[in-house]
């Protein structure tokens, strides 16, 4: 049992290069979520989804995409990177409600 | 504006003492709070939670203590152990009656513990 799983750990992007950011959990759980965490500050929710298929926006979606088409998997798409996305991302999981969120190791990515 | 307040970015505390850190919140609606806690290089772990129905739980070396009046709360660790020493993240939700369980994060406090 690998729980939720990143890749990659660390990547450095050119301005306006495009990335995705992979995300997979093996607990069989509904609900996945990307939060993004800047130097000193919170998490900060950039897209969830209830269920395969069913996604939606938190609170710093912009310049982000992401898709469900399966229950294990949730990719993070980075369109055309911008020096504020250098940020660490962080995936999690979850049977949704109040219950404990899992999180992943993170991918720390650098725009430059 | 941040709904999750952690006011002290860093606390350090002698091996065996107790750690106290505190949390405030603006939002009202927030109905269950969680603390999580981060070594480095590692994703966030759930540490321990409260529902607003309470003012203390306990696990362990940790409790957590709610002031709903005063929209506060705090973790206790006693005693506290070097292997304590991490980054602890206060979160709310206020999704309570729905399935989502959206979490709003303080900015984290570093707890080190020297022995």
């Amino acid at each position: 049992n690998a729980g939720v799983t990143q890749t990659p750990k660390f990547r450095i992007l050119k301005i306006g290069q495009s990335m995705t950011l992979q995300c997979a959990q093996d607990m069989n759980h509904n609900y996945m979520y990307w939060y993004r965490q800047d130097p000193g500050m919170g998490l900060k929710l950039i897209y969830y989804s209830v269920g395969a298929g069913i996604t939606d926006k938190g609170e710093v979606p912009n310049g982000y995409n992401v898709s469900r088409s399966t229950t294990e998997d949730f990719p993070l798409r980075l369109e055309l990177a911008a020096p504020s996305q250098t940020s660490v991302y962080f995936c999690a999981s979850g049977v949704g409600g109040t219950d404990t969120q899992y999180f992943g190791p993170g991918t720390r990515l650098t725009v430059l | 504006d941040q709904q999750v307040k952690q006011n002290s970015p860093s606390l350090s505390v002698q091996e065996g003492r107790i750690s106290i850190l505190n949390c405030d919140y603006t939002n009202s609606m927030f109905d269950y709070f969680l603390w999580y806690k981060k070594y480095p290089a590692e994703g966030p772990t759930f540490l321990i939670s409260i529902s607003s129905i309470k003012d203390k739980n306990e696990d362990g070396r940790f409790t957590v203590f709610l002031n709903k009046s005063a929209k506060h709360l705090s973790l206790h660790i006693v005693p506290s152990q070097p292997g304590d020493s991490a980054v602890y993240f206060c979160a709310a939700t206020s999704d309570r009656g729905s399935t989502l369980g959206r979490l709003y994060f303080g900015r984290g406090t570093q707890l080190t513990v020297w022995p």
